[in-house]
């Protein structure tokens, strides 16, 4: 089946120093979506990724979706601690409905 | 509003038994979908339902069934609960189309002993 590789499985950075988190596919993706988990909480949508090359911004926020649509990354600017979370990244799969193949997810520690 | 909504939040089963978690959403949407996540796996795709009336399997669906009541409610059902089943689980909706983003509820924590 499909599978997405994302690194690292654990960040711990300091506040104030920035992070990356990468989704990696053997496969070419169609799309990609990335979600926010607070701890204890559900998955919150963020952004969408069609385009080869495309990036897109949500603040301190970075999103990229590879040339070659394979790969994807979030970076974030300058961690503060309500960036604490885990971070995944999804392919969505072909057909009638969203049906999405979740990353294993980057959780983020941010500490003062 | 109150989005998506999944009862119960815990649950503590013994191994064998039976049970079912219900999940409804009041948005509208066409798409609902159960995940099960594990430390560690992300979330896996159990199983999935892209219209009223309509349901297929997952990526792991062994063990379960769904019924997709209304457009509102999609419920999973365990027949005979196993300690594999131990898991957080999370109902999702979406919209109509293949490319939507997935609206979450706040999941039911399940144990089985």
């Amino acid at each position: 089946g499909q599978q997405v590789m994302q690194i690292p499985q654990y960040q711990h950075v300091q506040e104030g120093e920035d992070f990356t988190t990468y989704c990696n596919s053997s496969t070419t993706l169609s799309n990609i979506q990335w979600y926010k988990q607070r701890p204890g909480g559900h998955p919150v949508f963020l952004i969408q990724l069609v385009k080869s090359g495309e990036v897109k911004k949500q603040k301190r926020l970075t999103f990229q979706f590879g040339e070659a649509k394979k790969n994807s990354s979030l970076h974030i600017t300058a961690t503060q601690t309500t960036d604490v979370g885990t971070y995944f990244c999804a392919e969505l799969n072909t057909g009638t409905a969203s049906k999405l193949t979740f990353g294993t997810g980057t959780r983020l520690q941010v500490t003062l | 509003n109150a989005g998506v909504t999944q009862t119960p939040k815990f649950q503590v089963l013994k191994t064998g038994q039976s049970m079912t978690l219900q999940c409804a959403q009041d948005m509208n949407h066409n798409s609902m979908y159960w995940y099960r996540q594990d430390p560690g796996m992300g979330l896996r795709l159990i199983y999935y339902s892209a219209s009223e009336g309509t349901t297929d399997k997952g990526e792991v669906p062994n063990g379960y069934n769904v019924s997709r009541l209304n457009k509102r409610e999609f419920s999973l059902r365990l027949e005979s609960a196993a300690p594999s089943q131990t898991s957080v689980y999370f109902c999702a909706s979406s919209e109509a189309g293949w490319n939507r983003p997935q609206h979450f509820g706040d999941g039911t924590r399940l144990s089985i002993l």
